[in-house]
């Protein structure tokens, strides 16, 4: 089945900064490319995806890109503010069947 | 609308004893998946239904089962706990091959 790796495990940002969260794959049939934000104490929550047939995906300060060659898509915050804490993950699926997430990544954005 | 309902919300069981735990899919998703996510860790992949049929399987003993009704709800069964079955155990449904998956609040299964 699929693996998906995250990184890195915890990163820690000063307001107004960029945050980047990168994950690689390991099954090329993967089309599906979602991330999902979890703060504590809560589900998580769809924030953003990206399908095989696009490079990149923005949605206001969040961006997702996709490098299918090299089976790998990052997230990336920008002008980061301390409402973007959370916990982050990635995941992989063929078809929205299967999905595999990523370990997370704790993000904190200091004041 | 509701979202993703699952209950109960928290449950306390004695090693060895069974548990069931119970999803209601978003009105109109077909496909349900159950997730085990231990404190710190990503959600572990456990099964997929879709149309009542099982779609996938992750790399649990088969101490797991699960099932799909008719309406599309779903329950998870897990036999002979274990301590380390103590996780929150999430369902999230979605349509059938696009969307991403709208996840419930989750069980909190503690066993001791």
């Amino acid at each position: 089945g699929e693996n998906v790796e995250q990184h890195p495990s915890t990163l820690s940002v000063q307001e107004g900064d960029s945050a980047v969260i990168k994950c690689t794959y390991s099954d090329s049939a993967s089309n599906y490319f979602p991330w999902y934000k979890q703060e504590l104490g809560k589900r998580p929550q769809l924030i953003i995806d990206i399908r095989s047939n696009v490079g990149e995906k923005k949605d206001q300060r969040i961006a997702v890109t996709l490098n299918k060659t090299a089976k790998h898509f990052s997230l990336h915050i920008t002008e980061t503010q301390p409402e973007d804490s959370a916990v982050y993950f990635c995941a992989a699926s063929n078809n929205n069947n299967d999905m595999r997430f990523g370990a997370g990544t704790r993000l904190t954005v200091k004041p | 609308d509701a979202g993703v309902t699952q209950s109960p919300t928290h449950l306390i069981k004695t090693r060895g004893q069974q548990v069931t735990l119970r999803c209601s899919p978003i009105s109109g998703h077909k496909s349900v998946s159950w997730y085990q996510q231990v404190l710190g860790q990503g959600p572990q992949f456990i099964f997929q239904y879709y149309e009542k049929e099982e779609r996938g399987r992750g790399n649990f003993p088969d101490r797991f089962s699960a099932r799909q009704f008719p309406n599309y709800s779903s329950e998870l069964n897990v036999n002979a706990l274990l301590l380390g079955d103590s996780a929150l155990y999430l369902c999230a449904s979605s349509l059938a091959g696009y969307g991403g998956y709208t996840f419930g609040s989750g069980t909190r299964l503690t066993v001791v």
